[in-house]
C-alpha cells in the first residue's frame, strides 16, 4: 500500500520569505514523488517530480523539492514566496513496483497563503 | 494547443439518476485517467483508459464506468447516483509512455440532490 501525508492544512508566509510545504510518504518499494498545484477553479498543474538521482529536484515557477529517504519526506520549497504562489498544493506518491500504469496516491492538500 | 477540456463545468442531478461526463485530452496524448475530488480532499483515482480499454481501476463501485473513443476522448458514466457522489470530477491526460506526468482539466463539479 502507498500513502501520503501532508501534515499542515494551511501554511502562511510573508511575501519574499522562504516557504516550505511538508509531505511524508509511505510505500513498500521505492517511490516516485510528485508535487501539483491547484489554483481556484482550475485543474491540478504539474510542478515537479522525483524519479531517481539527485535528491534536490527543481521544478516550475522557482519551486524545488528535497527527497529524504531516511525521513521518507519530500518537502516543497521556494526561496522567496510571491503572492501569486497562493494556491492549494498536493503531494503524490507512486510505488515504482506498481507497474507501467500510473496510479498515484494524492495527499489531502495544503493551502498556501502568501501575505503581501 | 488546447489543454485538457472537460464538459460540462457544472451539473446538478438528483439521487438515482445517471450522468455522463466528457473529456478531451491534450493534443498528442493517448491516455486518459479520471479522478474524484471531494471537498477538502485530494483526488482519488477512479480508472485509466488507453487504447480504448480500461487499464487500471481504483476502489470505486461498478456504478462508475467509462469509455475511450478512437480519437482518445473519454467519458465517465455514473449510474444510480448517490448524495456521496457529489464531488469535482477531474480528467487527466498523459502519454502512455510517460504517464507519470499528468495534465489535468478544470473538472466537472457534480452536485447530487
Amino acid at each position: 500500500a502507498q500513502s501520503v501525508a501532508q501534515p499542515e492544512d494551511q501554511v502562511n508566509v510573508a511575501e519574499g520569505n522562504p516557504l516550505t510545504v511538508k509531505c511524508t510518504y509511505s510505500v513498500s518499494g521505492n517511490p516516485y514523488l510528485f508535487w501539483y498545484v491547484q489554483y481556484p477553479n482550475r485543474g491540478l498543474q504539474f510542478l515537479l517530480k522525483y524519479i531517481t538521482g539527485d535528491n534536490l529536484v527543481k521544478g516550475s515557477y522557482g519551486f524545488e523539492a528535497e527527497f529524504n529517504k531516511s525521513q521518507t519526506s519530500f518537502h516543497l520549497k521556494k526561496p522567496s514566496a510571491l503572492v501569486s504562489d497562493s494556491a492549494l498544493y498536493f503531494c503524490a506518491v507512486r510505488d515504482r513496483t506498481s507497474g507501467g500504469s500510473y496510479i498515484p496516491t494524492f495527499g489531502r492538500g495544503t493551502s498556501l497563503i502568501v501575505h503581501p | 494547443d488546447a489543454g485538457v477540456t472537460q464538459s460540462p463545468t457544472h451539473l446538478i442531478k438528483t439521487r438515482g439518476q445517471q450522468v455522463t461526463l466528457r473529456c478531451s485530452p491534450k493534443s498528442g496524448h493517448d491516455t486518459v485517467s479520471w479522478y474524484q475530488q471531494a471537498l477538502g480532499q485530494g483526488p482519488q483515482f477512479i480508472f485509466q483508459y488507453y487504447e480504448e480499454e480500461e487499464r487500471q481501476r481504483g476502489n470505486f463501485p461498478d456504478r462508475f464506468s467509462g469509455h475511450q473513443f478512437p480519437n482518445y476522448s473519454s467519458e465517465l458514466n455514473v449510474n444510480a447516483l448517490l448524495l456521496g457522489d457529489s464531488a469535482l470530477y477531474l480528467c487527466a491526460s498523459s502519454l502512455w509512455t510517460e504517464n507519470e506526468k499528468l495534465f489535468f482539466g478544470s473538472g466537472t463539479q457534480l452536485s447530487v440532490l
